[in-house]
């Protein structure tokens, strides 16, 4: 099961800003990078931040990313159509040898 | 622009072995790492393990009795092979490259495997 616990669902109209949580642990969050994917219907997650607030090249700043403690959120302000999806946090977690793991997932609608 | 394809067999039996391979374009996998990734309904993304080209490997405690990974650096492609499946490992596999602090920034397309029994 995750070990990154979020929020099931999100939702807004358009232009809208919606926020995300994600918890976790010492062991994961508390001491390495967060990360956060991105998966619309139907395709492969994709990288929407690195480093708990980068972004990638080619990624909006409608979407940004923060950090506090062994808790992270992602905001997507100027909500749009196709930012409906899920959106799935990720860190490294240290325990038992090190693996890497992903959040619940939250659902982003659009009303 | 880096481009990964998965292959293998879609249907495996129960208690047989999964195996797929990932194919990349556009980079050489001596660079970074290489990892899996699935995703069911029920356990949502899951990731299975990485392996970088000096051989260094982490796998997914849940996971890493039955996981083996392996890298062909002649065809630039990389491998997935999973023992003993069950019903559980029934999902869509993706393989990525991990550049490690910058993130998992590369996905396949995914494929879904089944076990059947």
């Amino acid at each position: 099961q995750s070990v990154l616990t979020q929020s099931p669902s999100a939702s807004g109209t358009p232009g809208q800003m919606v926020t995300m949580s994600c918890s976790g642990s010492s062991s994961n969050i508390g001491t390495n990078y967060v990360y956060w994917y991105q998966q619309l219907p139907g395709t492969a997650p994709k990288l929407l931040i690195y480093k708990n607030n980068q972004r990638p090249s080619g990624v909006p700043d409608r979407f940004s990313g923060s950090k506090s403690g062994t808790s992270a959120s992602l905001a997507v302000s100027g909500l749009r159509s196709e930012d409906e999806g899920d959106y799935y946090c990720a860190a490294w977690d240290n325990s038992l040898n090190g693996h890497y793991v992903f959040g619940t997932g939250t659902r982003v609608t659009v009303l | 622009q880096v481009q990964l394809q998965e292959s293998g067999t879609r249907l495996v039996k129960f208690s047989e072995t999964l195996s797929l391979t990932c194919s990349v374009s556009g980079a050489s996998i001596r660079t970074y790492a290489w990892t899996w990734i699935r995703q069911s309904a029920d356990k949502g993304l899951e990731w299975i393990g990485r392996l970088d080209y000096t051989g260094r490997d982490n796998y997914n405690p849940s996971l890493r009795s039955r996981v083996f990974m392996s890298l062909d650096l002649s065809d630039n492609k990389f491998s997935l092979k999973l023992h003993s499946v069950t019903a559980a490992d029934t999902a869509i596999y993706y393989c990525a490259r991990d550049r490690t602090v910058e993130g998992t920034d590369s996905w396949g397309h995914g494929i879904l495997v089944t076990v059947s029994s």
